[in-house]
């Protein structure tokens, strides 16, 4: 299953609302996950079952969508929130996939 | 805190083979299946292989199929990669990552490493 992410980089300012986009090439039902990763650091999740906010994460990420499409949005930007973001299918595997990324960048 | 932590890497010769750990802490490693993902330079993350709780089943990229090796010891909650005939596009950070699950049930991670570097060059 290819997972596309539309943006490769938006740039918004902070306290803006951004929405990141997830393409599956099939449907992955509700199977759908989403990073944050900024340079040298450990990639953190963010969102699992398309939706669902991981332990410790800010009610300002939310996540919707099922099936082939998928969105993730942060509102209210904040300093922290400037980084990779990126989906992750898990619903038919071997092998998972990623989408390439989407760079949040201040503007 | 749940930790993981890699080491390992280092510059390559191409054909050349080099074995990744990964150091657990914090949590009952022998409960989760684990993965190796990675990230080339200027690139996204690529998912490498997963192994499930028991060591038993292991799942491999196409990419690496027959080139590398997942395993793990339960008994020092390490979790390995060995790396055979390393080619120049294996050059990547390789992140060690937790599932929330015990085999292929699941299949996303709630802790990963910080990583460490393969390059593989001449």
């Amino acid at each position: 299953i290819v997972m596309t992410q539309s943006s490769a980089t938006l740039s918004v300012s902070p306290g803006e609302r951004v929405t990141l986009s997830c393409r599956a090439s099939h449907t992955v039902s509700s199977s759908l996950a989403w990073y944050q990763h900024k340079p040298g650091q450990a990639p953190r999740l963010l969102i699992y079952g398309a939706s669902t906010r991981a332990t410790g994460i800010p009610a300002r990420f939310s996540g919707s969508g099922s099936g082939t499409e998928f969105t993730l949005t942060i509102s209210n930007l904040q300093s922290e929130d400037f980084a990779v973001y990126y989906c992750q299918q898990y619903n038919d595997w071997p092998p998972l996939t990623f989408g390439g990324g989407t760079k949040v960048e201040i503007k | 805190e749940e930790q993981l932590l890699e080491s390992g890497g280092g510059l390559i010769l191409p054909g050349g083979s080099l074995r990744l750990s990964c150091a657990a802490s914090g949590f009952t490693f022998s409960n989760y299946a684990m993965s190796w993902a990675r990230q080339a330079p200027g690139k996204g993350l690529e998912w490498v292989s997963a192994i499930g709780g028991s060591g038993s089943t292991s799942y491999y990229a196409e990419s690496v199929q027959g080139r590398f090796t997942i395993s793990r010891d339960n008994s020092k909650s390490t979790l390995y990669l060995q790396m055979n005939t390393l080619r120049a596009e294996d050059t990547a950070v390789y992140y060690c990552a937790k599932d929330i699950g015990w085999d292929r049930e699941f299949g996303y991670f709630d802790v990963w490493g910080r990583g460490t570097l393969v390059t593989v060059s001449s």
